[in-house]
């Protein structure tokens, strides 16, 4: 089984800052096949990007994925107050398995 | 508009069953993989089973293995999860999702949730 790892597990930023969620894979991604989830309090995910770096549709461009084998990342260019959420990565190349996520709150 | 309605959570005594049901509109659903995905109180996400528009194909995550069945007919739009021999740490929203592209699970349900305790 891949085992992600998501850091920091809680990022405090101000609206308007560039936000960094880093996920790291225990093997390689196969296919880059990695894709990330946004979750508000109370709502289902919702998917933002997929294959590292392909934006769901009606995804806003703020939101960028990239990085390739072992190591992803999520950057948000300019936080806005609706981003404040769990953020979670999911490898979808052997089998399925999810990061434990991370926070970003309002600093 | 995709909809996926799920139903059928509850409390249930360790050692139980429970069936989930989940109903899906607004897609072609014989044509799409669907899933379950679960989450714990607090905790983050963990993908359950998943089954071939067909219903030729299906795979369980190790933890429900032999435990759980998952299912549907076409002809209702409707996806199922039969849980037996339910633990404590089943306890969880459990959601119904697609799953396309490979696996990624672009629509989800509300969940539905299911306590298991004594």
């Amino acid at each position: 089984e891949i085992v992600l790892t998501q850091s920091p597990a809680t990022l405090s930023l101000s609206p308007g800052e560039r936000a960094t969620l880093s996920c790291g894979a225990s093997q390689s991604v196969r296919n880059n096949y990695l894709a990330w989830y946004q979750q508000k309090p109370g709502l289902a995910p919702r998917l933002l990007i997929s294959a590292a770096s392909t934006r769901a549709t009606g995804i806003p461009d703020r939101f960028s994925g990239s990085g390739s084998g072992t190591d992803f990342t999520l950057t948000i260019s300019r936080v806005e107050p609706e981003d404040f959420a769990v953020y979670y990565c999911q490898q979808y190349g052997n089998s399925k398995t999810f990061g434990q996520g991370t926070k970003v709150e309002i600093k | 508009e995709v909809q996926l309605v799920e139903s059928g959570g509850g409390l249930v005594q360790p050692g139980g069953s429970l069936r989930l049901s989940c109903a899906a509109s607004g897609f072609t659903f014989s044509t799409l993989w669907m899933s379950w995905v679960r989450q714990a109180p607090g905790k983050g996400l963990e993908w359950v089973a998943n089954i071939k528009g067909d219903g030729t194909e299906i795979y369980y995550a190790d933890s429900v293995k032999g435990r759980f069945a998952i299912s549907r007919d076409n002809a209702k739009n409707s996806l199922y999860l039969q849980m037996n021999s339910l633990r404590v740490d089943d306890t969880a929203v459990y959601y119904c999702t697609t799953d396309e592209w490979h696996g990624i699970f672009p629509s989800w349900g509300q969940g539905t949730r299911v306590t298991v305790s004594s």
